[in-house]
């Protein structure tokens, strides 16, 4: 069956350090994979698209790399800091939809 | 400025009760879908639309209903809820698929079957 596996619900890292957030997928060949944050009671904002034939992306601090081989996709942000503290989702793309995975939540200790 | 509008934000509805969460978008966009998020389970869509007239379902869509008269509304229709649709709801447009754009989101609405 399909699925889509963050890696863990919590991740707790210290100000300063960076956070490594984990998407794997199972029976799906994407197109395309997105990485959204989501705040407590709000919707998803975007922040990145990688496509399946790039390695990496980069915006400010943040990083997403896309392994098909592997299928799987890494999300790091870089001197993280507590205002980065939310939930994270990656969302594939196949067959004309879109598939959440359940996210994982960031917390980033002062 | 572009935005998803949800409404209401909050209901508290009763067991078999009709009721309709609107989804309205400013952007032109052809590409829209409902989701419920609920603990531990994620987003999980009910029913997407490709365009105006052409909708299909998602991974949950029992208990719901769609339409898609016009290109920027959405509705979501219960038409006899239940307490397992106690959830956070949310409406997300997009311009399209395939060409992989970003998603938008709405704030959420927060429903409750009593």
């Amino acid at each position: 069956s399909q699925k889509i596996e963050q890696n863990s619900e919590a991740l707790n890292i210290q100000e300063g350090k960076t956070a490594t957030l984990t998407c794997n997928y199972t029976n799906y060949s994407p197109a395309y994979l997105q990485w959204y944050r989501q705040d407590p009671g709000r919707g998803p904002v975007f922040l990145l698209l990688i496509r399946e034939n790039e390695k990496e992306k980069r915006k400010e601090r943040l990083k997403v790399t896309f392994d098909t081989t592997l299928k799987q996709s890494l999300f790091h942000i870089t001197a993280s800091q507590p205002a980065d503290s939310a939930t994270y989702l990656c969302a594939v793309y196949n067959n004309n939809d879109m598939r959440f995975g359940a996210g994982t939540r960031l917390t980033v200790k002062p | 400025e572009a935005q998803v509008t949800q409404n209401p934000r909050y209901l508290i509805t009763v067991t078999g009760k009709k009721l309709t969460v609107t989804c309205s978008q400013n952007m032109n966009h052809e590409y829209m879908s409902w989701y419920r998020q609920d603990p531990g389970l994620g987003l999980r869509q009910i029913y997407y639309s490709m365009n105006v007239e052409v909708t299909d379902k998602g991974d949950v869509p029992e208990g719901y209903k769609v339409s898609r008269k016009e290109k920027r509304n959405f509705p979501l229709i219960l038409e006899s809820p239940s307490p397992n649709q106690t959830s956070l709801y949310f409406c997300a447009s997009s311009f399209g698929l395939q060409g992989g754009t970003e998603a938008f989101f709405g704030q959420g609405t927060r429903l409750t079957v009593v």
